[in-house]
C-alpha cells in the first residue's frame, strides 16, 4: 500500500526565516497531497494542497511543490510568525482514491 | 453550516471495558474516516465508511470496529480496552467519498485508559 515519509521530524526556525518540509510517497497512481497544520490542543486543518497535473502552488507565504518523478512534494514557508508553530502533516491519496495516508508529522517551532 | 461533530470529548476507561465514540459529520458529506493520534505516530487510519459501508479498514485489530448510518453518523467501537488505546480519536468527513478534496476533521475524542 501507498508509504508517506516526511521529513524533519522537528524543525526549529526563527521568526522571519523560511520553513522547508519534505515528503516521499510510495504510490506513482497517487494525484491528491494535502497538507494539514494542527496547533496544540486543535484538530487538523488545510492549509494548502496539490494535485498532480500541477507543479507548484502559492498562497500567500505557503507554497507547496510537487516532483511526480521523483514522488516527492514539499511545503514552504517563508517569512515564518510565531503562529506558524504547530505539528504540519502532508498526506497522499491512496491507489483508489478512496482515502489518504498521512506522513508521520513535523514539529514546527518558530522561535522569536 | 455546521463542522465535524465528535462526542464525547474526553472519555476515561478502565482496561478491558468497551467504548463508543461517535462523529456527526458536516450535513451532505457521505464519507467519514476514522484515525487514531498518538504522539509520535501521526494520524494511524483506521477505517473509512461511505454510504453506510465500510469500504477501507487500517491495521488495527478486530477489536476496533465501525458503522455509519443512513444520515453519515458514524460510531467507532473498541471492546477490551488495553492502555496502549489511549490516543486522541479524530474523525474526518469528506463530501464525495473521493480523497481528492479537503478532508475536514473533528476536534476528536481523547480517550484514557487506565
Amino acid at each position: 500500500g501507498e508509504n508517506v515519509e516526511q521529513h524533519p521530524s522537528t524543525l526549529s526556525v526563527q521568526e522571519g526565516d523560511s520553513a522547508v518540509i519534505k515528503c516521499t510517497y510510495s504510490d506513482s497512481a497517487s494525484n491528491y497531497f494535502p497538507w494539514y497544520k494542527q496547533e496544540l490542543g486543535k484538530r487538523p486543518q488545510l492549509i494548502i494542497d496539490i494535485r498532480s497535473n500541477v507543479g507548484e502552488k502559492k498562497d500567500q507565504r505557503i507554497a507547496v511543490t510537487l516532483n511526480k518523478t521523483a514522488k516527492h512534494f514539499s511545503l514552504h514557508i517563508t517569512e515564518t510568525q510565531p503562529e506558524d508553530s504547530a505539528v504540519y502533516f502532508c498526506a497522499a491519496s491512496i491507489k483508489n482514491g478512496q482515502n489518504f495516508v498521512f506522513g508521520p508529522g513535523t514539529r514546527l517551532s518558530v522561535l522569536p | 453550516k455546521a463542522g465535524v461533530t465528535q462526542t464525547p470529548r474526553y472519555l476515561i476507561k478502565t482496561r478491558g471495558q468497551q467504548v463508543t465514540l461517535s462523529c456527526s459529520p458536516i450535513s451532505g458529506h457521505r464519507s467519514v474516516s476514522w484515525y487514531q493520534q498518538t504522539p509520535g505516530q501521526g494520524l494511524q487510519f483506521l477505517f473509512e465508511y461511505f454510504s453506510e459501508t465500510q469500504r477501507n479498514k487500517g491495521n488495527f485489530p478486530g477489536r476496533f470496529s465501525g458503522r455509519q448510518f443512513s444520515n453519515s453518523r458514524s460510531e467507532m467501537n473498541v471492546s477490551t480496552l488495553e492502555l496502549g488505546d489511549s490516543a486522541l480519536y479524530l474523525c474526518a468527513s469528506t463530501p464525495t467519498g473521493t480523497a481528492n478534496t479537503e478532508a475536514f476533521f473533528g476536534q476528536g475524542t481523547r480517550l484514557t485508559v487506565v
